[in-house]
């Protein structure tokens, strides 16, 4: 069974552009969870998607949103870049959604570099 | 608002040493308690989990972790680390707050083992 694909794997923008990052869920699981992991702050939660809709949200301005379509596969878009957006960006995907014991299973990350 | 602690941010143990890791979390429901793991190059994966019953719960690679529920903590341990042990660590809860669950992760613990 293939893991959570996530691609670009590296980016490299600059300030003021905007960025799409895609995450492919492993097959069968409904629910995709976004997170930003810098050094020091560990992973902070962006938002989740189950079943094309979003459930959850963390903490992030407007210019981070997602969407997810049919086949479960998630897109996230950062607008107007800023230089602290630089981080890896994690995709995970379980199973089912909002439960307690759902299981995370992550994708290696797009590495995005804001210059 | 809840939150995960981890003390440590960064540990250097020698071969052979003995392993605790702290976390400890603000929450007063009932939790559902994880501990991932990210090696180095590799994606963020499960390392052990916490749902109910025994507080003491075994993982992969010889690592365990103790639920004390009055002290709000779950914390990672290991008898003897290997060199193949250095990674990053990061404590998660599971907790259902304003009408749904929510994956919260602490900030991470950096290990590294000398050979």
């Amino acid at each position: 069974k293939a893991g959570v694909t996530q691609t670009p794997r590296y980016l490299i923008k600059t300030r003021g552009q905007q960025v799409t990052l895609s995450c492919s869920p492993i097959s069968g699981h409904r629910s995709v969870s976004w997170y930003q992991q810098t050094p020091g702050q560990g992973l902070q939660f962006l938002f989740e998607y189950f079943s094309e809709t979003q459930r959850n949200k963390g903490n992030f301005p407007g210019r981070f949103s997602g969407r997810q379509f049919s086949n479960s596969r998630s897109e996230m878009n950062v607008s107007t870049l800023e230089l602290g957006d630089s981080a890896l960006y994690l995709c995970a995907s379980s199973s089912s959604g909002a439960l307690a014991k759902n299981i995370q299973y992550f994708g290696a990350g797009t590495r995005l570099s804001v210059l | 608002a809840q939150s995960v602690s981890q003390h440590n941010h960064h540990v250097i143990l020698s071969e052979a040493a003995s392993l605790e890791l702290g976390c400890n979390y603000s929450y007063g429901g009932t939790v559902n308690l994880f501990w991932y793991v990210q090696y180095p190059g590799q994606h963020l994966q499960l390392l052990l989990k916490y749902f109910s019953g025994d507080p003491l719960v075994k993982g992969i690679k010889g690592f365990e972790a103790e639920f004390i529920k009055s002290k709000f903590s779950f914390n990672l341990r290991k008898p003897s680390v290997q060199w193949s042990d250095t990674a990053e660590y990061f404590c998660a809860v599971n907790a259902f707050t304003s009408g749904t669950y929510k994956y919260i992760f602490g900030t991470g613990t950096r290990l590294k083992v000398l050979a």
